[in-house]
């Protein structure tokens, strides 16, 4: 069973702070991705990859970086952290064009 | 946007009735898969469909893709009161280092 795993979980972080966001497969896919999602919306795409030491912008980058420094590890950074970042976080993999896998979820909350 | 609609759309039925959710894109894509998120956790895939085919089925559940149109739709026969979730298109866009984007999504409510 493919496996993506997101840490932390939860994270409470202060305003203008820096946050990191990990996640972290062992499916060996080339693809990652990460997503935000607000409460009653649907996913929106921040960052993707499809290789190690490369990432591209999706929908919504601004605020965010990525990183992806091994075909296993993709981490999302929010260098200053803002309200209007506070939402669920999903990390997913995929191989071609097959089924994604998902994490179970970040949930970040900035006060 | 590469989506058509942008709300969440929200259906309630009655357990046992059939419910059709349909989503369309705006750009080209090779495979549009169907997501399902109950609350609380990550969305899990639940078909996916690829350009060259018209309809792909899975149990209870029915997908169709019209190119032509750009849209999809997932049906549910005989829906249980365990298939209230939220469900999602996504597409995988060409050209586009394989981008995966999801549209707004349906919240469906199967009262028993």
């Amino acid at each position: 069973e493919a496996a993506v795993t997101q840490s932390p979980r939860s994270k409470v972080a202060v305003t203008g702070g820096k946050v990191t966001l990990s996640c972290h497969q062992t499916n060996n896919h080339d693809y990652m991705y990460w997503y935000r999602q607000d409460t009653g919306h649907g996913l929106r795409l921040i960052h993707y990859s499809y290789v190690a030491d490369s990432t591209e912008k999706g929908d919504i980058p601004d605020g965010y970086k990525a990183s992806r420094p091994s075909q296993e590890n993709f981490s999302l950074i929010l260098e200053l952290a803002s309200l209007s970042q506070t939402a669920v976080y999903f990390c997913a993999s995929r191989q071609g064009n097959t089924e994604v896998f998902f994490g179970k979820g970040t949930r970040l909350t900035v006060v | 946007s590469q989506w058509g609609e942008e709300n969440l759309q929200a259906l309630s039925i009655q357990e046992g009735e059939d419910v059709t959710m349909n989503c369309s894109y705006k750009t080209y894509t090779t495979v549009v898969q169907w997501y399902r998120q109950k609350s609380g956790k990550g969305p899990a895939q639940l078909i996916l469909i690829r350009s060259n085919e018209r309809e792909k089925r899975s149990g209870r559940l029915r997908a169709t893709l019209d190119t032509s149109s750009q849209s999809s739709s997932l049906s549910i026969t005989g829906t249980l009161a365990t298939d209230t979730a939220v469900y999602f298109c996504a597409a995988m866009l060409s050209g586009s280092f394989n981008k995966l984007t999801f549209g707004a999504g349906t919240r469906l409510a199967v009262c028993p």
